[in-house]
Parts: C-alpha cells; sequence; structure tokens
C-alpha cells in the first residue's frame, strides 16, 4: 500500500524554525514528485511546491518563494518542508502529498499524508 | 496565473444528484482531477483525468469536462457524502498546481 506518514502537531512561537517531515513507503519514493499544500484554518488548499526526491528538483509557488525551504532525503524515503523564522500567519495544516499522472494528461495528487498542524503563537 | 472557479456551496437531498461546478478558461484542453476532503481529514482524490475513478470510489461519483466547465456529478447522495469538493489541474505553461476554493456539498 502506497502511504505517506507525517511528523506531528507542532506549537512554536513567532521567530522559531520548524522542519516537518513526511515519509513514504509502499513505492520508489526515489521516483515520485512529492507536493506541499497548505491548509490555513477554514480555507481551502494551496499548493506550495513540489520536489523531486532523485535528484532533489524543487519547483515552488511565487507565494511561497523565499517563505519556505523543501527538501528530501531519498536514503530514508523522507521529504521535508522548513522554516527559518516562523509568523502566527503560518498557522495552517500542511499536507504532503504524491505526484502522479503525466504531461500529457496532467499531474494529480494521491496519495495525501494525514497533515502536520503547525500552530505559532506571536 | 490560471485561476479555477467554484461555486462556494452546494445543498441537494438524499437521493438526488449534486452538480458541482469547477470554471476555467478552455478548462476542456487541460486534465481535471477532484478531491473530497471531510473535516479533520485529508483530502481525497475522487476522480483524476477528467473522469476517471480510483480503486475504491463508487460508481455513483462521476466527472466530465466541456468548454469552459468541468463537472463533478454526485448521483443517489447519500449523508457521507457530505464534504468539500476540490477541483485541481496542473497549468503546464506556468509549471504550476492550481486547485478551486472549494465547495461544501450539504445533505439536507
Amino acid at each position: 500500500e502506497v502511504q505517506l506518514v507525517q511528523s506531528g502537531a507542532e506549537v512554536k512561537k513567532s521567530g522559531e524554525s520548524l522542519k516537518i517531515s513526511c515519509k513514504g513507503s509502499g513505492y520508489t519514493f526515489s521516483d515520485y514528485w512529492i507536493a506541499w499544500v497548505r491548509q490555513m484554518p477554514g480555507k481551502g488548499l494551496e499548493w506550495m511546491g513540489v520536489i523531486y526526491p532523485g535528484d532533489s528538483d524543487t519547483r515552488y509557488s511565487p507565494s511561497f518563494q523565499g517563505q519556505v525551504t523543501i527538501s528530501a532525503d531519498k536514503s530514508i524515503n523522507t521529504a521535508y518542508l522548513q522554516w527559518s523564522s516562523l509568523k502566527a500567519s503560518d498557522t495552517a495544516i500542511y499536507f504532503c502529498a504524491r505526484l502522479d499522472g503525466d504531461e500529457g494528461d496532467g499531474f494529480y495528487f494521491d496519495p495525501w499524508g494525514q497533515g502536520t498542524l503547525v500552530t505559532v503563537s506571536s | 496565473s490560471y485561476v479555477l472557479t467554484q461555486p462556494p456551496s452546494v445543498s441537494v437531498a438524499p437521493g438526488q444528484t449534486a452538480r458541482i461546478t469547477c470554471g476555467g478558461n478552455n478548462i476542456v484542453s487541460k486534465s481535471v482531477h477532484w478531491y473530497q476532503q471531510k473535516p479533520g481529514q485529508a483530502p481525497v482524490l475522487v476522480v483524476y483525468d477528467d473522469t476517471d475513478r480510483p480503486s475504491g470510489i463508487p460508481e455513483r461519483i462521476s466527472g466530465s469536462n466541456s468548454g469552459n466547465t468541468a463537472t463533478l456529478t454526485i448521483s443517489r447522495v447519500e449523508a457521507g457524502d457530505e464534504a468539500d469538493y476540490y477541483c485541481q489541474v496542473w497549468d503546464s505553461s506556468s509549471d504550476h498546481y492550481v486547485f478551486g476554493i472549494g465547495t461544501k456539498v450539504t445533505v439536507l
């Protein structure tokens, strides 16, 4: 079974750093892009960026470029999302998801991790 | 950048049909994917490539795409279908992934 398991909920203060993780299993982790998606409280889904663990090629949404860093360690089948200085507005649930599909038919997100709740207090 | 437009909410009685639209400029030229998200849970893919269903998704859920509108149709609606539904495309010109704002389906 293809599965993504994310790290647990975090409570941080403004200005602190944070790195959350997403571990894949049940497939060849290096061969599929991993995406990160933000969901702010009561709001919709926002694509943040993607990484190809095979060579660490990374693409960011313009809205998140410079705000977060996406990385991966293919040796342990894990992708990461990190912040160097959190803000209260970073409070949200963060999902990772595997990208499937192709350039001909487009890419979709399947499956998703269970989500990591990040709460940042000011 | 490419924009997807969804109605914020749709209400439907049990046993009836819910239709959730997703508008975009010449959206027929793109593959549209749909996700169901129930409260407190991660999204789940219910339709991909306009019309295909992943294994485990009931045949009552179907998708279509024509002109400037893609549609997710839920037939014989049940209480368990109550959720938020999001459409999504990959915009090849920008290499960006775009979500609609989501539609909350309420079963009356």
